[in-house]
């Protein structure tokens, strides 16, 4: 079964802590994306990786760090920089990331602050 | 750059009846545009895409959309809604190589 899978589904931190967010692809493709979404807001880019070992920071990066050292995974650490965490974070991918893409959007992982 | 405005944060129709949701565009580049569905507590799955060619796109469940350039628009319809449709609705649109721009959402309530 090919897909975007995320874990976990929610996750729960305390103040002052480090959580990584797992994003995982099985489609072999190139580019892998990072969404933030709040109530109202629609979807805001953290960090875009068009290629292994290379990301961009997208709109709302502060706060926010990731790493692309395989091609399927792209794993989200929310810092404890990032002072309103709170969200509903989406993974997202796409064969390439020229003008055509279609993104394929895993479930989603809800981080909640404790 | 590119940026999108969906009309109406919310629209409330009766099952059986149409479904319209308005979305305008605004692009430096011959734009490519989507349509996306999300079901509560879920990801994103694409409705349908305009990539240039023909411009009344046919999407999955019976959506549609129609481009207009003069208009600079990208509405959404069904002809008649189901009860499964209710949803939140994002346009997003993308010109050139720069990343995705997603609308805020149209939240689609169908009444039985």
């Amino acid at each position: 079964d090919g897909g975007i899978t995320q874990s976990p589904k929610y996750l729960f931190r305390k103040e002052g802590q480090n959580v990584t967010l797992s994003c995982e692809q099985n489609l072999n493709h190139d580019a892998m994306y990072w969404y933030r979404q709040d109530p109202g807001q629609g979807l805001r880019l953290i960090y875009y990786s068009q290629i292994v070992n290379d990301f961009q920071k997208g709109d709302i990066a502060e706060g926010y760090s990731v790493s692309r050292e395989k091609k399927e995974s792209f794993p989200l650490t929310v810092t404890s920089a990032q002072k309103n965490p709170t969200a509903f974070y989406l993974c997202a991918s796409s064969p390439l990331a020229g003008v055509l893409e279609t993104q394929y959007f895993g479930p989603g992982t809800r981080l909640l602050v404790l | 750059a590119q940026s999108v405005t969906q009309l109406d944060s919310h629209v409330s129709v009766s099952e059986g009846t149409p479904v319209l949701l308005r979305c305008n565009y605004s692009s430096s580049y011959s734009p490519s545009l989507f349509w996306y569905v999300q079901h509560p507590n879920k990801g994103l799955q694409l409705l349908l895409k305009y990539t240039s060619a023909a411009t009344l796109v046919k999407g999955i469940n019976g959506f549609e959309a129609e481009f207009k350039k003069s208009e600079t628009s990208f509405h959404l319809t069904k002809p008649s809604a189901h009860m499964s449709d209710a949803a939140e609705y994002f346009c997003v649109v993308k010109g050139g190589n720069t990343p995705l721009v997603f609308g805020k959402g149209t939240r689609l309530s169908v009444i039985a």
